[in-house]
């Protein structure tokens, strides 16, 4: 019930498309989904997040579609970039930043 | 603003040996929170430290202990290390607040090799 399940494996973009990786969970409890990009040598660093009671997110191309009912969230980014080539990872967890459970990744990679 | 620091970056250790490795939380931050990411896969909680105590452990065995200090700054210490223990080892800084804790900042890790 812990688990956070992330979808695709890996993804390939042509530049200025929608990339769209998904995440879901079985926790009910979980009420703040972030999402973190890892560059390779480097930590996590956060993307967006999201809380509950909202549906939809967006900052600047990124955007995190929530959909409480079906316990899944996804990420989209739009325009993608080379630059945005990454591994992606969503994570869940209760009371805002307390034990973050991540899912298990998702390989970005932007084709110019 | 300083943001997370972890050293070293790089630790190569035998089997059986014990390793420290350290962090230096975001400045105004009070929580720091431990992750181990195992190549190719997501990071999985060790343990979070808030005012100088453990609050919450995940699914690591008694030889994963850590300290947090007056300063905020926390140690992971790994006693009998294992070939498994090879991974990327992530600090996280965070604010605490009274509804829980805020967002989560990650360190670069620290690479610790088990041969």
């Amino acid at each position: 019930q812990q688990q956070v399940k992330q979808s695709p494996q890996s993804l390939i973009v042509q530049k200025g498309g929608i990339s769209i990786i998904n995440c879901a969970y079985e926790n009910t409890a979980f009420d703040y989904f972030p999402w973190y990009q890892q560059f390779p040598g480097k930590g996590p660093a956060l993307l967006i997040a999201i809380r509950p009671d909202v549906s939809e997110k967006k900052e600047g191309r990124f955007t995190i579609s929530f959909n409480k009912s079906a316990k899944q969230f996804s990420l989209h980014i739009m325009d993608s970039q080379p630059g945005d080539s990454a591994t992606y990872f969503c994570a869940a967890s209760m009371s805002y930043g307390n034990k973050l459970v991540f899912g298990a990744g998702t390989i970005l990679r932007v084709k110019s | 603003e300083t943001g997370v620091t972890q050293s070293p970056t790089h630790l190569i250790k035998t089997r059986g040996q014990q390793v420290t490795l350290r962090c230096s939380s975001q400045s105004g931050h009070n929580t720091v929170s431990w992750y181990q990411q195992a190549l190719g896969q997501g990071p999985q909680f060790i343990f979070q430290y808030y005012r100088e105590e453990e609050n919450g452990r995940g699914n690591f065995p008694p030889r994963f202990s850590g300290l947090q200090f007056p300063n905020y700054s926390s140690e992971l210490n790994v006693n009998a290390l294992e070939l498994d223990d090879s991974a990327l080892y992530l600090c996280a800084s965070s604010f605490r607040l009274a509804a829980g804790t805020d967002t989560q900042y990650f360190g670069p890790g620290t690479r610790l090799t088990v041969l």
